[in-house]
């Protein structure tokens, strides 16, 4: 099967401009979730959608993200506008079980620049 | 607060000789344990996972992790080193309470295995 994909693999911004990451999970998988990884450190959870919903939003870390999942398929992240610490690697997983245990499968991330 | 803590950023081994990644976490309860390996330019690859029942774990590649309950620990080993395993490790776990299955991670551990 296809794995979780990710596009763009990176992407280089100035400050202020808008970005959409996108995120294709697994065919058949309700649970999608996204994460990102800044400057080296943990990476951080930010939300999970169940098909279409949103099950938890919580590490969203403010409201110049905006995460949808229309139709229960492929996922978009989108930042407007972006400031230099939006910088890091921002990653997808998807499972097929809610609230899986078994672990996710995760896509290559992307690579956000913001000069 | 639940955290992960992975104390080295860097681990160097010698190719042939054992190694150990540490993790450490807090988190209520019984957690479920996962790591997790990112090679270069690729997406998080799963290793291994602890759930329940006998505290050695084996995994992918020749890995395995030991759960230790009194010290709230995971640390990953494996026997003998390849210069293939160079890469970024991340120790990750979950609440058991849940159900939605966000994961929380360390920052991870840049092994370098030399020939």
């Amino acid at each position: 099967e296809a794995g979780v994909t990710q596009f763009p693999s990176h992407s280089v911004i100035e400050k202020g401009q808008t970005v959409t990451l996108r995120c294709d999970p697994i065919s058949g998988h309700d649970n999608l979730y996204w994460y990102r990884r800044v400057m080296g450190k943990e990476i951080k959870f930010l939300l999970h959608f169940v098909k279409e919903s949103k099950q938890d939003e919580s590490g969203m870390p403010n409201n110049r993200f905006l995460a949808e999942r229309t139709g229960g398929t492929y996922s978009t992240l989108k930042v407007q506008p972006a400031e230099l610490e939006d910088s890091g690697v921002y990653f997808c997983a998807s499972s097929q079980e809610f609230g899986s245990y078994y672990g996710y499968t995760f896509g290559s991330g992307t690579r956000l620049t913001v000069v | 607060a639940q955290s992960v803590a992975q104390p080295e950023d860097q681990v160097n081994v010698a190719e042939g000789n054992p190694l150990t990644v540490k993790c450490t976490y807090s988190v209520s309860g019984n957690p479920y344990l996962f790591w997790y390996v990112q090679y270069p330019n690729r997406g998080l690859q799963f290793l291994l996972k602890y759930i329940t029942g006998d505290n050695l774990v084996k995994g992918s590649y020749g890995f395995e992790a030991e759960f230790n309950k009194s010290q709230t620990s995971f640390h990953l080993k494996k026997p003998s080193a390849l210069v293939s395993d160079s890469a970024l490790y991340f120790c990750a776990v979950r609440a058991r309470h849940n159900q939605g299955g966000k994961l929380i991670f360390g920052q991870g551990t840049e092994l370098s295995v030399k020939p």
